[in-house]
This record gives C-alpha cells, sequence and structure tokens, in this order.
C-alpha cells in the first residue's frame, strides 16, 4: 500500500499556542487529503477535505478560522490548530488519496497526538 | 439513518474461529468499499477492498458484497489474538466527490 507520513507523531502546548501539522504522501500522487480527528474511544470524524491547489472543504462544525489546512502541493498538506485550548486535545490523523475515480482508497498517516495544556 | 452502520460490538471470538464482521450501508448508488483495521492509539490500516458483488479473499480475510441487500461483510479465519482490533467500514458514495463514509466500528476480541 501507498505510504503516508505525519509530523509530529505528538506534540504538547500551551494553551493560546498554534500547531502545524504536515502530512506527507511519499510514493504516490495526493490530489485529496483528508484529516479527521479521533476523540478516545470514539469513531473518526471527518474535519476537512483539502484538493491540491484549492481551498479545503471543512464539515458542518469545524471552525476553519481555528483550523487551518492547506494543501500547496500533491505530496503535502498542512493542518495548523490556531490558538489551541484543552479541549483541542486529541488524535489528528491526516489520509491521502490519489483520487482516480471511484476506487479511490485512502491511506491514513500514522496520527498526530496533540495535548493543549 | 446513519449512512453507513456496524455493530459496536465488542465481538469476541475464541483463536482459531471465524470472525464475521457486518456492515450497511444507505446510499444505492456506493461503488467502493473498505474495511481497514485500528489498533487502539493507532491510525487505520487498508486491509480489504471490494468493488462489485461476490466474495474477495486476500489471505485469511474475505469481503463479501451484496449490492442489492446494501451490506459489506469481513470474514477472518483462523483469528488470532493479534487481530484484535476495531474495524471500520468505509463506503465511497456515487455522490459527494471524492469523501469516504465511516462506520463507527466493530471492536473484535479473539480470545486466547
Amino acid at each position: 500500500g501507498a505510504v503516508v507520513s505525519q509530523h509530529p507523531s505528538r506534540v504538547i502546548c500551551k494553551s493560546g499556542t498554534s500547531v502545524k501539522i504536515e502530512c506527507r504522501s511519499l510514493d504516490f500522487q495526493a490530489t485529496t487529503m483528508f484529516w479527521y480527528r479521533q476523540f478516545p474511544k470514539q469513531s473518526l470524524m471527518l474535519m476537512a477535505t483539502s484538493n491540491e491547489g484549492s481551498k479545503a472543504t471543512y464539515e458542518q462544525g469545524v471552525e476553519k478560522d481555528k483550523f487551518l489546512i492547506n494543501h500547496a502541493s500533491l505530496t503535502l498538506s498542512t493542518l495548523t490548530v490556531t490558538s489551541a485550548h484543552p479541549e483541542d486535545s486529541s488524535f489528528y490523523i491526516c489520509s491521502a488519496s490519489s483520487g482516480q475515480g471511484p476506487r479511490n482508497e485512502q491511506f491514513f498517516g500514522p496520527g498526530t497526538r496533540l495535548t493543549v495544556l | 439513518q446513519k449512512e453507513v452502520e456496524q455493530n459496536s460490538g465488542p465481538l469476541s471470538v475464541p483463536e482459531g474461529a471465524i470472525a464475521s464482521l457486518n456492515c450497511t450501508y444507505s446510499d444505492r448508488g456506493s461503488q467502493s468499499f473498505f474495511w481497514y483495521r485500528q489498533y487502539s492509539g493507532k491510525s487505520p490500516e487498508l486491509i480489504m477492498s471490494i468493488y462489485s458483488n461476490g466474495d474477495k479473499e486476500d489471505g485469511r480475510f474475505t469481503a463479501q458484497l451484496n449490492k442489492a441487500s446494501q451490506y459489506v461483510s469481513l470474514l477472518i479465519r483462523d483469528s488470532q489474538p493479534s487481530d484484535s482490533a476495531t474495524y471500520l467500514c468505509a463506503v465511497s458514495p456515487l455522490t459527494g466527490g471524492f469523501k469516504t463514509i465511516f462506520g463507527a466500528g466493530t471492536r473484535l476480541f479473539v480470545k486466547a
């Protein structure tokens, strides 16, 4: 399967600071990348879908000004959590798809565990 | 009605048995179906994809798709304790671009 990396794997920050998470597709071009959040013992929650070179599409209830997404190239998307607060502490996971028609398998990165103090 | 439904479990099976995981979906026009495995504290890992009616086998895993009944299942033969994880069913509907809809997952516990 395709390889997707995420960096950092774990981050602890103070309340009010901003945190940037990188997602890279290492061996394929990802026309579409997805950002998910998962709280302990809960299911994946899609936050936004980003296509290379265009603005991200956010799911209902996700604040686009708080969760800034940039998909500047076919191999890199970033999620910036601005002015993070303790309730933003979660497991953030990206996935990437080559978007080749309906058989669009998503490959997940290893995730970033964010803890906001 | 949820778009993709799974029994949350836990499903408990003894080592060596067959584990059967089921999933139903609401969009009749869905074209692509996936099973992901997620270990606790880790991200999901794609284990099977299926696109046409019938069975698809890969090692100990068999995915079954029945579009008329709108269900997809995953069978795990000779279950091992290392198979203990949450299994996510995912469906790509005909509409909605490339978004994939995930079920909430079924927790599987294989007893040694």
